[in-house]
């Protein structure tokens, strides 16, 4: 089984909107941590945001914020007021366990295409 | 903080070849990871290197292998190269203990390497 699951291939958004970027996990450890990352077409990964499964709230970096439904084992990222810059691939990411431990599972990715 | 680094940013080589790509970390990070990204298969985790030893392994075969070195720079190798090895090499750097900085891990810039 997939251990990241991303349905959206591709997205469109006006801009100034908000866009919600669907995630789904699959992990039988209670410890684990969730990301996002956007890969603008230069190629580079960026952290967006972190979201540990202990962490009672959810996870906010200035216009990211992560909707973190633990029992639906989801994880989606709302982007608000989107801006012409956020055109990039998003992709959501798992790393596993209480030991240090940087193996991450990446999704396939969701293109975001922002509209003037 | 300088970001990571990695050497060369593209390269081209024949079947059969070997090849050494490298990645300098951020100053302090002790973590350095690897991932190949390909249309075909997305983002897929090769190893994890900490302390000059390989901390954490994908499933790739024994063609690829890496190493760490004192200053934290590492260096993947591929031998016999394929065809299907075409693809962007991305090395991550992270403090690689624990605490916030742990959750963050930053990526450089890519090496596309092509295969002929």
């Amino acid at each position: 089984a997939q251990k990241i699951t991303q349905t959206q291939p591709g997205m469109f958004v006006q801009e100034k909107e908000a866009v919600t970027l669907d995630c789904t996990y699959d992990t039988s450890d209670p410890s684990y941590g969730l990301f996002w990352y956007k890969q603008p077409s230069s190629g580079e990964m960026i952290f967006l945001i972190y979201q540990g499964s202990y962490d009672q709230q959810n996870a906010t970096e200035g216009r990211y914020s992560l909707n973190f439904q633990k029992a639906r084992k989801s994880a989606n990222l709302v982007i608000s007021a989107s801006q012409l810059g956020d055109s990039a691939m998003y992709f959501c990411a798992m790393r596993e366990g209480l030991i240090v431990n940087n193996q991450f599972y990446f999704g396939t990715g969701t293109s975001l295409t922002v509209i003037p | 903080k300088a970001g990571v680094t990695q050497t060369p940013r593209y390269l081209i080589k024949t079947r059969g070849q070997q090849v050494t790509l490298s990645c300098s970390p951020i100053s302090g990070h002790r973590s350095v990871s690897w991932y190949q990204q390909t249309p075909g298969q997305g983002l897929q985790f090769l190893f994890e290197y900490f302390s000059e030893t390989q901390r954490n392994k994908g499933n790739f075969p024994g063609r690829f292998s890496g190493r760490q070195f004192s200053n934290s720079r590492s260096e993947m190798n591929v031998s016999t190269l394929e065809l299907g090895d075409s693809a962007l090499y991305l090395c991550a750097s992270s403090s690689g203990t624990s605490g916030r900085s742990y959750n963050e891990q930053f990526f450089g810039p890519g090496t596309r390497l092509t295969v002929l």
